[in-house]
């Protein structure tokens, strides 16, 4: 069972660079999430999808674009790379229509913006 | 608005219980949940209380949870070298509304 796939792991930017952050589910779980998580501040909600076709921002949407073409795949894009966005990045999902919300995440992928 | 609090860090000894404390500001949350963190990976569940529940036991964890003060615990028995990771409390509503998370409790086990 793979679950919830991050690519890539590790990643180091230029200021100014773009890149798109994979993540793909095989659960048909109809919500997925992204979340950053710098130290000490826990979780913070960038983008989610509650379905393909529908996406809505988070707590801290500024600076990141997603897509949901497909059940299977959230990408995250960042488009012009900043400093602040260095962080690390979780990809999650939950079960479709689930009221208990309980989340599968991705492995993580860790960004440098230099 | 929505907050869940944690304390940042707990330190115990191996064998003994650790208790990690959280409170929550939205009383209409549905479940509240315990995830786990451990170095260099993505979290996963560890237990969770359905909000008209006062307490859960699953082996060595025990999840407690005061509705009236908005108070939930995690208490683990026996805590064991394993146990050291990140644990982060968080909420969830009603619809399509995203879980709120705290920032989390890095957990300490001294051998």
């Amino acid at each position: 069972n793979a679950g919830v796939t991050q690519t890539p792991k590790f990643r180091i930017l230029k200021i100014g660079q773009s890149m798109t952050l994979q993540c793909a589910q095989d659960m048909n779980h109809n919500y997925m999430y992204w979340y950053r998580q710098d130290p000490g501040m826990g979780l913070k909600l960038i983008y989610y999808s509650v379905g393909a076709g529908i996406t809505d921002k988070g707590e801290v949407p500024n600076g990141y674009n997603v897509s949901r073409s497909t059940t299977e795949d959230f990408p995250l894009r960042l488009e012009l790379a900043a400093p602040s966005q260095t962080s690390v990045y979780f990809c999650a999902s939950s079960y479709p229509g689930g009221r208990d919300e309980k989340l599968f995440f991705g492995s993580g992928t860790q960004l440098s913006v230099l | 608005g929505e907050d869940v609090e944690q304390s940042l860090f707990l330190s115990v000894r191996e064998g003994d219980s650790s208790v990690i404390n959280c409170t929550y500001t939205d009383s209409s949350s549905t479940y509240l949940y315990w995830y786990k963190q451990e170095p260099g990976a993505g979290l996963q569940l560890l237990t969770y209380i359905f909000s008209n529940m006062d307490m859960k036991q699953d082996q060595r964890l025990t999840v407690l949870l005061n509705k009236k003060d908005k108070h939930l615990s995690l208490r683990i028995a026996d805590t064991q070298t394993g146990d050291s990771a990140i644990y982060f409390c968080a909420e969830s509503f009603s619809g399509n509304t995203p879980l709120v998370f705290g920032k989390g409790t890095r957990l300490s086990v001294i051998a």
